[in-house]
Formats: C-alpha cells, sequence, structure tokens
C-alpha cells in the first residue's frame, strides 16, 4: 500500500522568506509526483507535476525536486508572499490513482 | 472551458437521509475520479472511470455509495442511508489520458456534506 507523509504539517514563515516543503513516499515504482495547493473550504489547483523520468520541474517562484531513490519530493517556494498561505498536498500517481499526503498548513506572515 | 464542476457546493442532511452529488468534468477528458477529504486530512481515493466504465473502487466506497457515469460524460455519487462518520468534502477530478504520459488531474471545487 503506497503511503505518502508530509512534515511537517504546519508551518510559519515571515515574508521573503524561502519556503521548503518536504514529501516522502514508500512506493519507489511511482508513475508521477503532483503538488497541489488547498485554501481553506476549496479544490485543489494543480501547481507542479513530475514523472518518474524527471528529477524536478519549475514554473514561476516553484521549483518541485523528485529523488525516486530515496523516495522523497521537495517543493521549494522563492521569496514567499502573504498569498502563497495555504495547504500544500503532494501526491504520487503509481496506477490510475493519486495517494496523498497529509500536507503542509503554511503561514506567510507580512 | 469552466473547468470541473461540482453541484451542489454545500449540502446537509439528516442521519439517514439519501444524497446525490453531480460532477461535471472538463470536456473531452475521458476519465472521472472521486475523493473524499476528511479535515485536516488529504483527500482519499474512493472510485474512478474511463468514460462510461467504472474501472475500479476503493474498500472506502461501502455498499452504501454508489456512482454513475452514464454515457461517458457527466458522474453522480450517491450515498444511502447517509452517517455521521459520512461527514467530508466529496472532491471530483477529471483527466485526460494522453501520449505524453502526464495525466494530469483537475479537481472541481468539491462538496461539502454535513451529517447532523
Amino acid at each position: 500500500k503506497q503511503e505518502v507523509t508530509q512534515i511537517p504539517a504546519a508551518l510559519s514563515v515571515p515574508e521573503g522568506e524561502n519556503l521548503v516543503l518536504n514529501c516522502s513516499f514508500t512506493d519507489s515504482a511511482i508513475y508521477n509526483l503532483q503538488w497541489f495547493r488547498q485554501d481553506p473550504g476549496k479544490g485543489l489547483t494543480s501547481l507542479l507535476l513530475i514523472q518518474s523520468s524527471q528529477r524536478e520541474q519549475t514554473s514561476g517562484r516553484l521549483n518541485a525536486s523528485l529523488d525516486k531513490s530515496s523516495g522523497r519530493s521537495t517543493l521549494y517556494i522563492a521569496a514567499s508572499q502573504p498569498g502563497d498561505s495555504a495547504t500544500y498536498l503532494c501526491s504520487e500517481a503509481a496506477g490510475n490513482k493519486l495517494t496523498f499526503g497529509g500536507g503542509t498548513r503554511v503561514l506567510v506572515k507580512p | 472551458d469552466t473547468g470541473v464542476s461540482q453541484d451542489p457546493r454545500h449540502k446537509i442532511t439528516k442521519r439517514g437521509q439519501n444524497v446525490t452529488f453531480r460532477c461535471d468534468p472538463i470536456s473531452e477528458h475521458n476519465r472521472l475520479y472521486w475523493y473524499r477529504q476528511t479535515l485536516g486530512q488529504g483527500p482519499e481515493f474512493l472510485t474512478y472511470f474511463q468514460n462510461e466504465a467504472q474501472l475500479e473502487k476503493s474498500r472506502l466506497l461501502s455498499d452504501r455509495f454508489s456512482a454513475e457515469r452514464p454515457k461517458g460524460s457527466f458522474s453522480t455519487l450517491e450515498i444511502q442511508r447517509t452517517e455521521q462518520g459520512d461527514s467530508a468534502m466529496y472532491l471530483c477530478a477529471s483527466s485526460q489520458t494522453g501520449g505524453d504520459g502526464k495525466n494530469i488531474q483537475y479537481f472541481g471545487a468539491g462538496t461539502r456534506l454535513s451529517v447532523l
């Protein structure tokens, strides 16, 4: 059974600081790894998807890395802004469904 | 294209009642997924369709739950004889399988169910 873990569960940083969010997974035979953002009471917004053959993906201030051998992915958000406050979820796809971690709730203080 | 649409956004019901949720996927997406998310947790997979065929169901989907996708377009998720433990956000996602192998899932805003 795939398991995805995100630590810490919550994180608070001052505006401008870089954010580092961690995700670990047990199934090294993942198909891809996807990071999502979720605002309170809302659905999920896809941020980045890394295929199993890739090591990283970048979009603007966001960069996600994937290390299959260690079962880890890291999401970096550069120069955080108050608008980055949200819950960030990572998910692995090993088949047709996504298995999610519990999320990291981020608060960026102005 | 307005994205994945779910209706209703909120549903309050009494224990024992039946409820039905609807999901309209992004047009031309051949796959549709249902997930359930409880407070403070990540979403958990319930079931998925490829076109009109229901190809996988989680053990979380008890016999009180049924999902359909007639004609391979919109989908409905029905919960019969609701229990307080069914209170959660029900999320729908859709994707299009393609040659790039990415299968990115796009999520709707969800239906929040409260069972009193």
